[in-house]
């Protein structure tokens, strides 16, 4: 079956620490998107990447990381920097940035203390 | 990017038709309108997409008047497994990219 993949479905930590959420995609898509969503919230753009080591920043960059070293791995890295960590993580992907729909992952659910 | 208003929340009975209107006043010739669905702590998934007139799928129908200044989306016949939050995105063809995912619309339909 082809779709997104991401993995914990919940996550952990503590206050200090930095921790990587894996978006994996079998979809032969060119562009990911990682998304945060608080509660009774919309989505939020963290990172895009158009096409592989290629990445650029959306509304809420800051405090994250992401890499795209592989067309289907796009992993998010919450830094310690980031002020309010704790929230649900969505990765989704097109097949271009200019198509109008994106596929979602079933979320990541980071709870960080 | 044109801003989208959609009302907060909706209630609604099985087997009714629901609709639910977007307001965009500031779409672009461009830009297409896009509706998403979303399911307590699971992804979005898209529903459908138009740039105007009546476009119909499966599970839906989109309807976009000439002006463009608005849309609504219409579920027929709606059970309890429609109860989500609805999104109504205005989406640009070209250009930079950039989704804006407001609060979108709370569906509850009731038994």
């Amino acid at each position: 079956d082809g779709g997104i993949t991401q993995s914990p479905k919940y996550l952990f930590r503590k206050e200090g620490q930095n921790v990587t959420l894996s978006c994996e995609q079998n979809l032969n898509h060119d562009a990911m998107y990682w998304y945060r969503q608080d509660p009774g919230q919309g989505l939020r753009l963290i990172y895009y990447s158009q096409i592989v080591n290629d990445f650029q920043k959306g509304d809420i960059a800051e405090g994250y990381s992401v890499s795209r070293e592989k067309k289907e791995s796009f992993p998010l890295t919450v830094t310690s920097a980031q002020k309010n960590p704790t929230a649900f993580y969505l990765c989704a992907s097109s097949m271009d940035t200019v198509s109008n729909e994106q596929y979602f992952g079933p979320g990541t659910r980071l709870t960080v203390t | 990017l044109a801003k989208t208003t959609q009302p907060i929340s909706m209630d609604s009975y099985e087997g009714q038709e629901v609709n639910i209107t977007c307001s965009h006043n500031n779409i672009a010739t461009n830009d297409y309108i896009t509706w998403y669905q979303q399911f307590p702590s699971q992804g979005p998934r898209f529903i459908i997409q138009g740039y105007k007139t009546k476009v119909t799928n499966e599970v839906a129908s989109l309807f976009i008047p000439a002006d463009r200044k608005s849309s609504t989306l219409s579920l027929p016949r709606v059970s309890l497994s429609d109860t989500a939050v609805y999104y109504c995105l205005v989406v640009p063809t070209s250009g930079t990219y950039k989704y804006i995912f407001g609060t979108g619309t709370r569906l509850k339909v009731l038994a």
